[in-house]
């Protein structure tokens, strides 16, 4: 079955670049999300990219895709304290369910 | 913009009760789906519906149950509760079915 693996913490200085990885195994893959969890709050979509795109800049936050290693990543420039949260990396293909990555812990020191 | 709604946001029940979550989903949205996140964990998809029919169907115990009615808001029926069904539970919503999920707040379940 499909598979998502992400690293499970990432320690950042504030105003410091954050980079969260992901890997997926399913190559049929079309769209690949980054949702944000905050303590005790749902999901909340951050962005996504579709298969045939290498890279989605928004605002502070760019996507990387490497479809050939099937490889994401997220990038969240400028980091603040206010990003300290657990980024799930999520992908499905055509009208399947959502498989998230068991989540990235980021958190921002002052 | 309005938003997925759940209800309760909470919920504390006792082992073998029973309880009933439910998700109003985005105006004009035709599919939702339900998560189950237990503690420290991700979410795992329970089962979806697109126009008022089950789609698909994931790990969702035998215990629970599921429908979306004319109105296109869901109830997650949870029967026979035990320890390990505390969770957050999320419903999310999309305007076609494979199209972006948007998600609730969540129900937090708690089973004592």
């Amino acid at each position: 079955g499909e598979d998502v693996e992400q690293s499970l913490f990432l320690s950042v200085r504030e105003g410091d670049s954050s980079v969260i990885n992901c890997t997926y195994t399913d190559s049929s893959s079309t769209y690949l999300y980054w949702y944000k969890q905050e303590p005790g709050a749902g999901l909340q979509l951050l962005t996504y990219i579709f298969s045939n795109m290498d890279m989605k800049q928004d605002q502070r936050l760019t996507v990387l895709l490497n479809k050939k290693d099937k490889h994401l990543s997220l990038r969240i420039a400028d980091t603040q304290t206010g990003d300290s949260a657990i980024y799930f990396c999520a992908e499905k293909s055509g009208n399947t369910p959502l498989v998230f990555g068991k989540g990235t812990r980021l958190s921002v020191i002052a | 913009a309005a938003g997925v709604i759940q209800s309760p946001r909470h919920l504390i029940k006792e082992k073998r009760e029973t309880a009933t979550l439910k998700c109003y989903p985005i105006p004009r949205h035709d599919t939702v789906y339900w998560y189950q996140q237990g503690p420290g964990q991700d979410p795992q998809f329970l089962i979806s519906f697109y126009e008022k029919m089950q789609s698909d169907k994931g790990s969702i115990p035998d215990r629970f149950s599921a429908q979306q009615f004319s109105d296109y808001h869901s109830e997650l029926n949870m029967s026979s509760l035990e320890l390990g069904d505390s969770a957050l539970y999320f419903c999310a919503s999309s305007a076609y079915r494979g199209g972006e999920q948007f998600f609730g707040p969540g129900t937090r379940l708690t089973v004592l």
